[in-house]
């Protein structure tokens, strides 16, 4: 049974820091690893979604990384903003469903 | 960008009743599914419908559940004889043709049963 895990489970830095999440599953037989953005009491919003051939996306500030063997991805936010603060979710994909891991909450201080 | 709708955004029901969740998907995607998180919880998967039928549920997902597609746009969930512990967000997604695509997400509602 898939089981991801998600550190720290919450973070708190100044401004314009760069920081990195991190988030390992436990079976590699992945399809593809999605990254999520959830502001409170909202919904889910897709940051970056990496196949599992792939090593790394980017968008923006945020780059993810994906070491399939190890069963580790990592997302890392360049220069952090206040408006970065929301929790983050990483979730991976195997035959049909998403197994997602608890989220990291982060909180960007100005 | 096309994007999933979910309503209500907030549905309050006393014990035992029954609910039904909407969701409008993508309008070309073919694979649908619901999801749900209990506040403070991790999402977790309820079922994957294609094709009019379901391909995957889990656990969770028991005869108290029902997934519909009742005709070429919406996307139902229904809860039969609702109780205390069916209160959390519960989301609606799907994915297009292509199956190395991202999963998109509706905005979700909130379910409070009383």
């Amino acid at each position: 049974k898939q089981e991801v895990t998600q550190i720290p489970a919450a973070l708190s830095v100044p401004e314009g820091e760069n920081l990195v999440l991190n988030c390992s599953f436990t079976d590699s037989a992945i399809y593809n690893l999605q990254w999520f953005r959830q502001d409170p009491g909202k919904g889910l919003t897709s940051l970056l979604l990496i196949q599992s051939s792939q090593r790394e996306q980017t968008s923006g500030r945020l780059n993810a990384s994906l070491d399939k063997s190890s069963g580790r991805s990592t997302l890392y936010i360049a220069a952090s903003q206040p408006g970065d603060s929301a929790t983050y979710l990483c979730a991976v994909r195997g035959a049909q469903k998403l197994v997602f891991g608890q989220g990291t909450r982060l909180t960007i201080n100005p | 960008e096309p994007e999933v709708t979910q309503t209500p955004s907030h549905q309050v029901t006393q014990m035992g009743q029954e609910v039904i969740l909407r969701c409008v998907p993508i309008s070309n995607h073919l694979y649908f599914y619901w999801y749900r998180q209990i506040l403070g919880q991790k999402v977790e998967f309820l079922v994957s419908f294609y094709n009019n039928e379901i391909s995957e549920k889990s656990e969770i997902f028991d005869d108290q559940f029902s997934v519909e597609r009742p005709d070429g746009s919406n996307f139902t969930l229904k809860i039969r004889s609702t109780k205390l512990e069916d209160s959390a967000m519960y989301f609606c997604a799907s994915l297009g043709q292509a199956f190395d695509q991202p999963q998109h997400f509706g905005d979700g509602t909130r379910l409070s049963i009383l």
